[in-house]
């Protein structure tokens, strides 16, 4: 299996929601990410999880909250987002010690209204 | 400021013939780079890297150069196919292990 899961594919959501964006992938790596693509620019990193510990926060808005319940696991709470917090938001995962080679998820389209 | 750029949006390349897609970068720590690809609705897909240590490598139709002293890498496709027509991204990190640096994208269409 070497899939990475994402859900929902397209979510949208008013600035006063609160909503989840989950990840799930089964190829026994233990660092996972959070990355987020606008249009026509490429993705940006959020948030690299090692072991299940946030390693990495890009200075991400705290409206943007990460948890990684287990190794297979990774999501992101949004809650009070801003409409140019829409966009393309990406899970990856990799072995820890890694020559770049990561493996996304499709993808969570976020429109926030 | 944008460390790792590609400079062209799109690349229009006929079936059989040679596509290069190129990338420039600034951050002269950077010490390995990649290739992706993507399909709309999807996310990227790994495609190849090197080292560098090494100013070529090869997997099949993909090549990837890379130039220190420029500052410059390039992805050939030979021959090209229609399924290639993709987003390209180049990346860059310091380091195994750590964060990618992406550059914008070359969008290829290979047509039959």
């Amino acid at each position: 299996d070497t899939e990475v899961t994402q859900t929902p594919k397209h979510l949208v959501m008013g600035m006063t929601n609160k909503k989840s964006l989950k990840c799930e992938q089964h190829m026994g790596h233990r660092a996972m990410y959070w990355y987020k693509q606008k249009a026509k620019k490429p993705p940006e990193l959020m948030f690299v999880y090692s072991y299940e510990k946030l390693s990495i926060n890009e200075s991400v808005p705290s409206r943007f909250s990460p948890e990684c319940p287990n190794s297979s696991l990774l999501n992101l709470h949004l809650h009070a987002l801003q409409p140019e917090d829409s966009a393309l938001y990406l899970c990856a995962s990799s072995q820890v010690t890694h020559t770049g080679e990561l493996f996304f998820g499709e993808g969570s389209r976020l429109t926030v209204l | 400021d944008q460390q790792v750029k590609q400079n062209s949006p799109s690349l229009s390349v006929q079936e059989g013939r040679i596509s290069i897609l190129n990338c420039d970068y600034t951050n002269s720590m950077f010490d390995y780079f990649l290739w992706y690809k993507k399909y709309p609705a999807e996310g990227p897909t790994f495609l190849i890297s090197i080292s560098s240590i090494k100013d070529k490598n090869e997997d099949g139709r993909f090549t990837v150069f890379l130039n220190k002293s420029a500052k410059h890498l390039s992805l050939h496709i030979v021959p090209s196919q229609p399924g290639d027509s993709a987003v390209y991204f180049c990346a860059a990190s310091v380091g195994a292990g750590n964060m990618l640096t992406f550059g914008g994208g070359t969008r290829l269409m290979v047509k039959p």
